[in-house]
Parts: structure tokens; sequence; C-alpha cells
């Protein structure tokens, strides 16, 4: 069966220090990976996609499929980062995704 | 263009009654699907739509169910509401689903009560 679990639900860090924000995996087929975002009174909005292998303001995310994980980093927080983030996963063939159950990150002055 | 529309969204119902809430995706936009969220189990997918057939569909109780109309919007009915029930629902829609681009937009939401 198909699990996203995401080990933090509160994330606090300085402003200018890096961040990451752990997801792990369980899936038997070949999952596509993403991070979604949401930010205070705003829907929820797509980060960014394993399979872009893009850097979406400065956050990147490595598929590591020997860990089963996909962990959202970024070099230097930023305040406008706080926000709550979801990783989730969706098989190929459909638009259906397992979320996580999110962290919320906290960017302190 | 306008982004999903999810209506209505507040909604307060009884115990044992029942409630239809709608999903107007995006102009273009053929796949919908739906999703619970609540603070204990998170979000959850409930089931998914496309061209007015239900692809694929989570582990909840026969007593949700969906539908998706010729103009790709879609409903979800829950009979017989339990206080469990209380959460937000969310829709989804993208344009094709299991493309490697796909891209779902979420709508803002419904927020059901159930007392």
């Amino acid at each position: 069966a198909q699990r996203v679990t995401q080990p933090e639900k509160l994330l606090s860090v300085f402003k200018g220090a890096p961040v990451e924000l752990k997801c792990n995996y369980s899936y038997s087929g070949s999952p596509e990976l993403f991070w979604y975002v949401q930010y205070s009174r705003q829907r929820l909005q797509l980060l960014l996609r394993h399979i872009s292998r893009e850097s979406i303001k400065g956050f990147t995310a490595d598929l590591n499929k020997g860990e089963t994980s996909f962990h959202l980093k970024k070099p230097f927080a930023q305040e406008e980062d706080s926000a709550m983030y979801y990783c989730a996963l969706s098989r190929s063939t459909g638009n259906q995704f397992y979320f996580g159950t999110g962290t919320s990150l906290t960017v302190i002055p | 263009k306008a982004g999903v529309t999810q209506t209505p969204r507040y909604l307060i119902k009884t115990r044992g009654q029942q409630v239809t809430l709608s999903c107007s995706p995006i102009s273009g936009h053929r796949s919908v699907s739906w999703y619970q969220q609540t603070p204990g189990q998170g979000l959850q997918f409930l089931f998914e739509y496309f061209s007015e057939t239900q692809r694929n569909k989570g582990n909840f109780p026969g007593r949700f169910s969906g539908r998706q109309f010729s103009n790709s919007r879609s409903e979800m009915n829950v009979s017989t509401l339990e206080l469990g029930d209380s959460a937000l629902y969310l829709c989804a829609s993208s344009v094709l689903p299991g493309t490697l681009n796909t891209e779902a937009f979420f709508g803002q939401g419904t927020r059901l009560t159930v007392v």
C-alpha cells in the first residue's frame, strides 16, 4: 500500500538558516512525488514535482529511491516561506494523490 | 482564468441528513478529484472523475458518492451524515489525469460541520 510520512508536524528555523522538510514514502510501483504548499488563507498549490527537477522559490527536492525519500530543502529560509507543506505521491496513471500529514514551517525573523 | 470553485464554502448539517457539495473545475480541465481534510487524518483521497466516469476511489464507505457532468463540473454527496464527517472537503482539477506534467489545482474547499 502507498504511504507518505512527514515525521515533523512543526518546524521552526531562523531566517537565513537552511531548512529541510523530510518526506518518506512507500509504494510498490513508480510514483510521482510532489510538494504542495499552503500559505496562510490561501489554497493548496503545487510547489514542485520530482519529475521536473526544478527549483522553485529556492526550494529543491531530490528523489532518493534507495531511501524512498523526497526531502524538501532550501539553503536560506525566508520569512515568506512560513507555510504548511505537504508531500504527496501520485500514481502515474491518475489524478489521485496520497498526502503526508504536513509540516508547518515557521521562519523566525 | 478562474480557479477551481467550490460551493458552498461553509455548511452546517445535522446527523442523519445528507449533503451535496459542488466543484467547478478550471475551464478546459476534465479531471476532478475530491479529498477530505481533517486534523487527525490529514488529506485523504475520496474519488476521481474523468469524462463523467469514476476512475479511482479511496477507502471511504458507500455513503460517500460523487458524479461528474458533461461540462466537467462535479458533485459529491454524503448521505446519513455522521459527526466524524465534519471536515474540509477539497476538490482538485487537472487537464488530464496521468500525464507526466499533470498539475492539480485545488479549490478553497467546503467546510462541513455535522452537529
